[in-house]
């Protein structure tokens, strides 16, 4: 399978834990973003890479999420001290820029988090 | 400031009818617009896109969209629905401002009744 692959599918955890989610794009797709989706609402960006620098974080939800692509290929996203909030579907997508023009975003079948 | 506007939270469709989920966009300068579907606990599936060119789009499953500038519109259509068809629609359009983000609809259910 060579589309984008997310791990876990799942995840269950209590109010106050640390979680990470791993992100493996497209091999030769230079830039990855990071989606959160709630519950009939679309995807709500969140943050995105080119190759290992992170270009736009501000749309990051609070200091509690991180997330990083230190060697310019797989990405993980992390959110400290989990509350309730946080309890949606997180969606990792990649993409291909060459000369200033993007390919259109190939998703993975996301992160599904509950805090519990 | 920049949008996408799904009118219609759900839409029902009998089986073999033609289908159309509507889009409208506001953004400055020209569009790059999207179209993906979402089946149950899954990821977004990319099924067509509009940049340049042809105001027909065709894209996946039989799908296409057709681009109007002047109603600044991007609905999609099918011919003939199928059952597996029904899945959640999105409506998306790239930042022009940023080139990066895509710009969201909040979704257009679609049910094919057989």
């Amino acid at each position: 399978d060579t589309g984008v692959s997310q791990n876990p599918r799942h995840k269950i955890t209590k109010r106050g834990q640390n979680v990470t989610f791993r992100c493996d794009p497209i091999s030769e797709h230079n830039r990855l973003y990071w989606y959160r989706q709630t519950l009939g609402q679309g995807p709500e960006f969140l943050t995105y890479f080119q190759n290992e620098a992170q270009l736009e974080k501000s749309r990051l939800l609070s200091d509690r999420f991180s997330a990083e692509r230190p060697k310019g290929s797989f990405s993980t996203l992390e959110i400290q001290r989990t509350e309730q909030g946080d309890s949606a579907m997180y969606l990792c997508a990649s993409s291909y820029l060459n000369r200033g023009r993007s390919t259109e975003a190939f998703f993975g079948q996301g992160t599904r988090l509950t805090v519990v | 400031a920049q949008s996408v506007a799904q009118p219609e939270d759900q839409v029902n469709v009998a089986e073999g009818n033609p289908l159309t989920v509507k889009c409208t966009y506001s953004v400055s300068g020209n569009p790059y617009l999207f179209w993906y579907v979402q089946y149950p606990n899954r990821g977004l599936q990319f099924l067509l896109k509009y940049i340049t060119g042809d105001n027909l789009v065709k894209g996946s499953y039989g799908f296409e969209a057709e681009f109007n500038k002047s109603q600044t519109s991007f609905h999609l259509k099918k011919p003939s629905a199928l059952v597996s068809d029904s899945a959640l629609y999105f409506c998306a359009v790239r930042d022009m401002d940023s080139n990066y983000q895509l710009i969201w609809g909040a979704g257009t259910k679609l049910i094919i009744k057989p």
